[in-house]
C-alpha cells in the first residue's frame, strides 16, 4: 500500500525558506523508474506542479520558480524535500507530495497535503 | 511551457445525465491524465495515458482524444461524482495542469 504524507511549518514569515518534508512508504526511491514531485495548491485555485525527483538523482524543476527551488531525497529513510528561498504570500498554498507513475509521468498516489501560510 | 485549457469552467448535472469535460492543449501531446478533486481533499488520479481508468474509478468514466483535444466523459451522473475535474499532461517539462472543471449536481 503507497502512502505519503507532508510536512511543513504551518507558518513563516515573508524572506524566509520553507522546507518540506514528504515521508512515503510502499515504494522505494532507489528502485528504478520511481520518481516523486511536488505540486502545490493555493486556497480555491488550481494546481501547480513545482519539481520531481527520480531514482537516479535526476531532478527537474519548474521554470518560473527554479532559482528558488531545491528537491532532494533520503532514500534509506524513505524521504523527499523541497526547499523554497525567499517566500512571500503568494507562496501560502496547500503543498502536496506525489508518487509519479509511468512513462508519461502521471501523479499516481497523493499525500493529504501540508497548508503553508506566508505572512508578516 | 504546454497549456491546457478546461471547458467548460463550471457545469451542473442532473443524476442520469451524461457529462463531457474537455482539455485541450496549446501544443500535441501523447497522452491525457485526469484527476478528480472532491471538496477539502487531495486530488485522486482519475484516467491516466488517456483513457485507462485508475483503480476503483467506476466504469462510467472514460477518457479519449488525441493530440491536443482530449475529453472525459460520464456516461450517467451520479451524486457522488461532483467534484472539480483537472487535466495534466506530462509528456514535456514542464508538466502542466488545466485549470480545472468544477462539476455539480443540478
Amino acid at each position: 500500500q503507497v502512502t505519503l504524507k507532508e510536512s511543513g511549518p504551518g507558518i513563516l514569515q515573508p524572506s524566509q525558506t520553507l522546507s518540506l518534508t514528504c515521508t512515503f512508504s510502499g515504494f522505494s526511491l532507489s528502485t528504478y523508474g520511481m520518481g516523486v514531485g511536488w505540486i502545490r495548491q493555493p486556497s480555491g485555485k488550481g494546481l501547480e506542479w513545482l519539481a520531481n525527483i527520480w531514482w537516479d538523482d535526476d531532478k527537474y524543476y519548474n521554470p518560473s520558480l527554479k532559482n528558488r527551488l531545491t528537491i532532494s531525497k533520503d532514500t534509506s529513510n524513505n524521504q523527499a524535500f523541497l526547499k523554497i528561498t525567499n517566500v512571500d504570500t503568494a507562496d501560502t498554498a496547500t503543498y502536496y507530495c506525489a508518487r509519479i507513475g509511468g512513462y508519461y509521468h502521471w501523479f499516481a498516489y497523493w499525500g493529504q497535503g501540508t497548508l503553508v501560510t506566508v505572512s508578516s | 511551457e504546454i497549456v491546457l485549457t478546461q471547458s467548460p469552467t463550471t457545469m451542473a448535472a442532473s443524476p442520469g445525465e451524461k457529462v463531457t469535460l474537455t482539455c485541450r492543449a496549446s501544443s500535441s501531446v501523447s497522452y491525457m491524465h485526469w484527476y478528480q478533486q472532491r471538496s477539502g481533499t487531495s486530488p485522486k488520479l482519475w484516467i491516466y495515458e488517456t483513457s485507462k481508468l485508475a483503480s476503483g474509478v467506476p466504469n462510467r468514466f472514460s477518457g479519449s482524444g488525441s493530440g491536443t483535444s482530449y475529453s472525459l466523459t460520464i456516461n450517467s451522473m451520479e451524486t457522488e461524482d461532483a467534484a472539480t475535474y483537472y487535466c495534466q499532461q506530462g509528456s514535456s517539462y514542464p508538466p502542466t495542469f488545466g485549470a480545472g472543471t468544477k462539476l455539480e449536481l443540478k
